[in-house]
């Protein structure tokens, strides 16, 4: 059974280049929510995906977007890339309610130079 | 504005040692989850206590959720190296679980 996976891995952009994230959530799981990490902290929710419309949404400029396809995969796309959007990003899935617990992916780790 | 306030932050302990981090709000939460990160990877459930008092064992951690669901403790005897780890805890608020309220993680170190 497929866990959460995210691609690519490891990415690095220039400053002002847009970037776009992807994830493939857990068999049977219908929600994606993406998350940013700086290094040695908590995750920091940018949205959540349900049935294809974002339901939830952190303190995040517009920059992030995203997007929930039929198949409950989804992007994340950063627009306008700064210096401080270098993060480990991650995707995790649930059931619909969170009382089941995330699914992480391992991360995408972004790079802005 | 929810929060989960998670303690310590830090923790740098032998092995063998016994240690305890907290997760206290002041906020109701359908359940507590506790997860364990290492560097580069993304955060691996441990553990969901839902019932008020509950206690949980996984080995030698013992996961502990509060009589009023709005504190948790986690518990780990007998330390060992590879228990090294960011550990976070994470609370799906009462009337709002779709979304999960996380504390900041406590960073632990076990020197061999």
């Amino acid at each position: 059974d497929a866990g959460v996976t995210q691609s690519p891995t490891h990415l690095i952009k220039t400053r002002g280049q847009q970037v776009t994230l992807r994830c493939s959530p857990k068999s049977g799981h219908d929600t994606v929510s993406w998350y940013q990490q700086a290094l040695g902290q908590g995750p920091q929710f940018i949205f959540q995906y349900y049935e294809e419309e974002e339901r939830q949404r952190g303190n995040f400029p517009d920059r992030f977007s995203g997007h929930q396809f039929p198949n409950y995969s989804s992007e994340l796309n950063v627009n306008a890339l700064l210096l401080g959007d270098s993060a480990l990003y991650l995707c995790a899935s649930s059931r619909t309610a969170a009382n089941y617990g995330y699914t992480f992916g391992s991360g995408t780790r972004l790079t802005v130079v | 504005t929810q929060l989960l306030e998670q303690s310590p932050q830090f923790l740098s302990i032998q092995e063998g040692e016994n240690l305890t981090v907290y997760c206290n709000s002041s906020s109701v939460f359908s359940s507590l989850q506790w997860y364990r990160q290492e560097p580069g990877e993304g955060p691996v459930l441990l553990v969901t206590v839902v019932t008020g008092g509950e206690v949980k064992k996984l080995k030698r951690l013992t996961f502990q959720f509060g009589d009023a669901r709005k504190d948790s403790s986690l518990h780990i005897t007998a330390a060992q190296p590879g228990d090294t780890g960011l550990y976070l805890c994470a609370g799906a608020p009462a009337g709002n679980n779709r979304k999960l309220i996380w504390g900041l993680g406590t960073s632990l170190a076990v020197n061999p």
